[in-house]
């Protein structure tokens, strides 16, 4: 299976501040039909994940543009600027080039 | 609007089956593929199983492979998942998902005697 490892593991930032999130997959996520499935979610405390980014670096539907992601291959980050209180939970990556799909093991981000 | 509203968790002895259902709203459910993702209490996400659009395909993780079974009902737009020989690792929030873009609310299974 695929590994993807998430760093940090938690994250304190300030309100208005920038921060980022790397994940690193075991193997390389670039598909046969030349794509690369990767995702960044955000799951509020006590909610369902959202999807926040798909292929790497696209915003899903109603995301705001703070949220960016960006990489390549193995290497993935997601940063977030201008941080509000709506963005505080946990991030997780997830890839979806290789069966089983698999996710990370989350980021918490939480204020300063 | 996409709605996903799991129902039939609850708590449930070793060894035994439970039924989740998933009713789908807001979106053609029979042009997308489906699939099962659960969370164990203060764990992270795990897939479980997809399915294709029309059934034809099914895909599980190894640890469930042989006990559950995705399906789904495209006119009535409802998904499932029958789970047999539950085990105490299985217990979870379970949450369907639109190939990833929507969730629904989740429904709590707890495998304990």
């Amino acid at each position: 299976d695929v590994v993807m490892t998430q760093t940090p593991v938690s994250l304190s930032v300030s309100l208005g501040g920038q921060t980022s999130i790397s994940c690193r997959s075991s193997q390389s996520l670039v598909h046969s039909d030349g794509n690369t499935y990767l995702y960044w979610y955000l799951q509020k405390p006590g909610q369902s994940p959202q999807l926040l980014i798909y292929k790497v670096s696209n915003r899903f539907s109603g995301v705001p543009d703070r949220f960016s992601g960006s990489g390549s291959g193995t290497d993935f980050t997601l940063k977030i600027s201008r941080v509000e209180p709506e963005d505080l939970g946990v991030y997780y990556c997830y890839q979806g080039t290789h069966y089983p799909p698999t996710f990370g093991g989350g980021t918490k981000l939480e204020l300063k | 609007e996409v709605q996903l509203v799991e129902s039939g968790g609850g708590l449930v002895q070793p060894g035994r089956s439970m039924k989740l259902s998933c009713a789908a709203s807001g979106f053609t459910f029979s042009n997308y593929g489906m699939a099962w993702v659960r969370q164990a209490p203060t764990k992270g996400l795990e897939w479980v199983a997809t399915i294709s659009y029309d059934g034809s395909s099914t895909y599980y993780r190894d640890s469930v492979k042989g006990r559950f079974t995705i399906s789904r009902d495209n006119a009535k737009s409802t998904l499932y998942l029958q789970m047999n020989s539950l085990r105490s690792e299985d217990t979870a929030t379970y949450y369907c998902t639109l190939t990833g873009s929507s969730w629904g609310q989740g429904v709590m299974v707890t495998v304990s005697s």
